[in-house]
């Protein structure tokens, strides 16, 4: 079946540092993939998504591009604002599957 | 801009008791899921309905049950709540039928925190 690893956190970094938040799938055909986030006592919300390889997902200076010879799917942001911190989900989508398959999550906190 | 909306917000049961928690949507949305959280595990799918009329399974339904009453409103009931029910629940929804799955966005509700004493 499906399913969907990523980095365990907290990742602790300052304003202003670089971000890289590891996800790696497994699943059949060709899934689209998910960045949401989760502000804290709030709902999840959609960050960005690819629905073919190579594609590069972005929004609100993140990114993260759909590799298939890797599996990977990373999160990345060239200078994180405290505003930031959340815990934020890779997801997976495959064709003919029920719904979404989620990783565990990761926290990430900024400090001024 | 409503969305996607729970009720209620935080529930603090004793073991045995029953209760439905309530997700309304206002997008015109033909899917509905309802997902629990917890701690280490991300979501996971309770039970969904692909359109007004269907539901089906998700990976952890024991213990629950569901209706959709209409395209706007799917609930969850728990008929003998017990302390591993405890968790956050998110209601979901999205446009497309959950078999288009490469194009499914889903948007979610804000939670509902359970407590099972």
């Amino acid at each position: 079946g499906n399913s969907v690893t990523q980095m365990e956190g907290p990742v602790t970094l300052s304003e202003e540092a670089f971000l890289t938040i590891n996800c790696t799938y497994t699943a059949t055909g060709y899934p689209s993939l998910f960045w949401y986030v989760q502000y804290p006592g709030e709902g999840l919300q959609l960050l960005l998504k690819a629905t073919k390889a190579d594609d590069k997902g972005s929004n609100k200076g993140f990114e993260a591009t759909y590799r298939k010879e890797t599996t990977s799917f990373h999160l990345e942001k060239g200078s994180v604002q405290v505003s930031d911190s959340a815990v934020y989900f890779c997801a997976l989508s495959g064709v003919g599957r029920r719904a979404l398959t989620f990783g565990s999550g990761t926290r990430l906190q900024v400090q001024p | 801009n409503a969305g996607v909306t729970q009720t209620p917000k935080f529930q603090v049961l004793k073991t045995g008791q029953s209760m439905t928690l309530q997700c309304a949507q206002d997008m015109n949305h033909n899917s509905m899921y309802w997902y629990r959280q917890d701690p280490g595990m991300g979501l996971r799918l309770i039970y969904y309905s692909a359109s007004e009329g269907t539901t089906d399974k998700g990976e952890v339904p024991n213990g629950y049950n569901v209706s959709r009453l209409n395209k706007r409103e799917f609930s969850l009931r728990l008929e003998s709540a017990a302390p591993s029910q405890t968790s956050v629940y998110f209601c979901a929804s999205s446009q497309q039928d959950v078999r288009q799955g490469a194009k499914n966005i889903q948007y979610f509700g804000a939670g509902t925190r359970l407590s099972v004493l």
